[in-house]
């Protein structure tokens, strides 16, 4: 088992960009969730999905859209990026929405 | 919103002696987990803890739920040069859908 892959594993953007950070589980975990992580602010939630098709807000939405599809991938999508973003993206998947997480390797991205 | 207060932020330890990081919050938790993550590393699940009053060790760390569930701690016994990184506690929101994070208690040893 891979576990969480999560691509790619660097970015750098010029504001106003778009991108999307791909990511793929295949525990056939039904909980898939975004976090950004930046100095001093721990883990910060954006955006998770209880199963394809189903997804809701976060603590942190606002400039991310998600979408669940399958439920192997939970893509993250910023729309127009913008140097607030700069940050370390993790994505996290669990067998259910109280199970232990599992953690992608994460994506450093910098928005210029 | 339901919050997690996380201390210390920082510790800095000689190679051997203890450490114990505490996660307190105001409401009674339904359970807590704990993860760490290693420097330029991803959050790594180490424990969860559900029943009142828990106590469970792997190994030279012990992990402690208090008796009213509202907070817990993790205790590191003899510390070596492997155990730096970031601890962080984790709790259900209420709703059963999101974990709230505590901001972390990171780990220096120094050997």
């Amino acid at each position: 088992n891979a576990g969480v892959t999560q691509t790619p594993k660097f970015q750098v953007l010029k504001t106003g960009q778009s991108m999307t950070l791909q990511c793929a589980q295949d525990m056939n975990h039904e909980y898939m969730s975004w976090y950004r992580q930046d100095p001093g602010m721990g883990l910060r939630l954006i955006h998770y999905s209880v199963g394809a098709g189903i997804t809701d807000q976060g603590e942190v939405p606002n400039g991310y859209n998600v979408s669940r599809s399958t439920t192997e991938d939970f893509p993250l999508r910023l729309l127009s990026a913008a140097p607030s973003q700069t940050s370390v993206y993790f994505c996290a998947s669990s067998y259910s929405n109280d199970s232990p997480l599992h953690f992608g390797n994460g994506t450093r991205l910098t928005v210029t | 919103g339901q919050q997690v207060m996380q201390i210390p932020q920082y510790q800095h330890v000689q190679e051997g002696e203890d450490f114990t990081t505490y996660c307190n919050s105001s409401t009674t938790l339904s359970n807590i987990q704990w993860y760490k993550q290693r420097p330029g590393g991803h959050p790594v699940f180490l424990i969860q803890l559900v029943k009142s009053g828990e106590v469970k060790k792997q190994k030279r760390l012990t992990f402690q739920f208090g008796e009213a569930k509202k907070n817990s701690s993790l205790h590191i016994t003899a510390t070596q040069t492997t155990d730096v990184g970031t601890y962080f506690c984790a709790v259900d929101a209420g709703n059963n859908r999101k974990l709230i994070w505590g901001l972390g208690t990171s780990l220096a040893v120094n050997p």
